[in-house]
């Protein structure tokens, strides 16, 4: 039973235009959300984060926003950079556990 | 700030063989992860530390797996015997707290079993 999902296994998009990561989850007790950046050959690392009380975080080019009414939370890129280019997991927190999506190979086409 | 150091990079086993993995956490971060990612899924905890005591070992495959973290420092995991299901990236990953989601990952072992 997949409790994160991220459905779309990759994203093309212009440098200097918009990416938007999705990600949809089904367990309700999940309090709070992360996204992390994964390069080749390296673990991942942490992006930005939002608690499930704020419907908004921003820091810098990074946005996330969540809806718990349709248990969908996305990732917003602005101005996407070639460097952005990487795996992007979604996850989720409950009882000091974190559940992780399968992941969305972003790729920023210069 | 040293990141979380891991070792082997990558290994090569045969099934049946046994298999150690080490795991350097960040100086002063209490808790400390063991994850597997099979190849196209996300990250699956296997197990997590807080400072030398086990406190969440659900998904652990404890007939082949078992993992240590001497004096809350320190950790390795053992798989023994392997199996060819088992190869994946083993991350370890470590945090200031439990509370703190902000996790730093190690750059992982990349096991393959033939």
């Amino acid at each position: 039973d997949q409790q994160v999902k991220q459905n779309s296994p990759s994203l093309s998009v212009q440098e200097g235009r918009i990416s938007i990561l999705n990600c949809d989850y089904t367990n309700s007790m999940f309090d709070y959300f992360l996204w992390y950046k994964k390069y080749p050959a390296e673990g991942p690392t942490f992006l930005i984060s939002i608690s499930s009380i704020k419907d908004k975080n921003e820091d810098g080019r990074f946005t996330v926003f969540l809806n718990k009414s349709a248990k969908h939370l996305s990732l917003h890129i602005v101005p996407s950079q070639p460097g952005d280019s990487a795996v992007y997991f979604c996850a989720a927190s409950s009882s000091y556990q974190l559940t992780f999506g399968k992941g969305t190979k972003l790729s920023v086409i210069p | 700030e040293a990141g979380v150091a891991q070792s082997p990079r990558y290994k090569i086993i045969e099934k049946r063989q046994s298999v150690a993995f080490w795991c350097n956490p960040i100086s002063g971060h209490a808790t400390l992860y063991w994850y597997q990612q099979i190849l196209g899924q996300g990250p699956k905890l296997l197990i997590q530390f807080q400072n030398n005591g086990v406190v969440d070992d659900s998904q652990l495959p404890k007939d082949r797996f078992s993992a240590e973290r001497l004096k809350g420092v320190d950790s390795t995991l053992k798989i023994q015997p392997a199996k060819l299901e088992d190869s994946a990236v083993y991350l370890c990953a470590s945090s200031l707290s439990r509370g703190n989601y902000g996790y730093t990952f190690g750059s992982g072992t990349r096991l393959t079993v033939v």
